[in-house]
């Protein structure tokens, strides 16, 4: 039961335009939604959160929103850069007794080209 | 100066050997996790352990046992090992458990199993 989808595997975007990654979520207990970029052969790294009392929350190039009523996330890279090049997962989170636990998607893999 | 790392980095093993995994975090968190990332690239948690106390044991076979020998240590033991137990380990650490402090994984372990 994928709790947690992307649906696009690839992603090719021109350098300086703007990356649109997407994700979907079915479980209305995740409360709080994350975004983490993976190069290879590396571990996945935290780049942007977003809590499910807003709807947008911005650092620098990237911006998440949270469109709740449509189970609904997206990561928006403007503008894109070569250096972005790799594959990006969308997290959701929900408490589990006195934890938390992430369900990842299984990623989207982002080509910047030049 | 490495956050998270992982020992090995690479394993190639027999059906029905028992191996180990270690993991360790010099960031000074008090939660730790076990990743394991399948060939569809699904991330699922196995396991997270808040000061040495197991906190989400989710629906692994018995045949994994994780062990943490102090906060900075949590390594995994895996015996009888089957071909479907090929896939990336990801070890990961955070302050606290729950999903709003950032997860910090390491580097992987990639195991093959023949």
């Amino acid at each position: 039961d994928q709790q947690v989808k992307q649906n696009s595997p690839s992603l090719s975007v021109q350098e300086g335009r703007i990356s649109i990654l997407n994700c979907d979520y079915t479980n209305s207990m995740f409360d709080y939604f994350l975004w983490y970029k993976k190069y290879p052969a590396e571990g996945p790294t935290f780049l942007i959160s977003i809590s499910s009392i807003k709807d947008k929350n911005e650092d620098g190039r990237f911006t998440v929103f949270l469109n709740k009523s449509a189970k609904h996330l997206s990561l928006h890279i403007v503008p894109s850069q070569p250096g972005d090049s790799a594959v990006y997962f969308c997290a959701a989170s929900a408490m589990t007794g006195t934890a938390s636990k992430l369900t990842f998607g299984t990623g989207t893999r982002l080509q910047v080209t030049l | 100066d490495t956050a998270v790392s992982q020992t090995p980095k690479y394993l190639v093993t027999q059906m029905g050997n028992d191996k180990s995994i270690k993991c360790e975090q010099n960031l000074g968190h008090d939660t730790m996790y076990w990743y394991k990332q399948d060939s569809k690239k699904f991330l699922k948690i196995m396991f997270s352990y808040n000061n040495k106390e197991l906190i989400i044991n989710e629906t692994v076979p018995n045949r994994f046992s994780p062990k943490s020998p102090d906060k900075a240590h949590l390594n995994l033991h895996i015996n009888s090992l089957e071909l479907g137990d090929s896939a990336v380990y990801f070890c990961a650490s955070s302050q606290g458990g729950t999903s709003r402090k950032t997860q910090y994984f390491g580097p992987g372990t990639r195991l093959l199993v023949l």
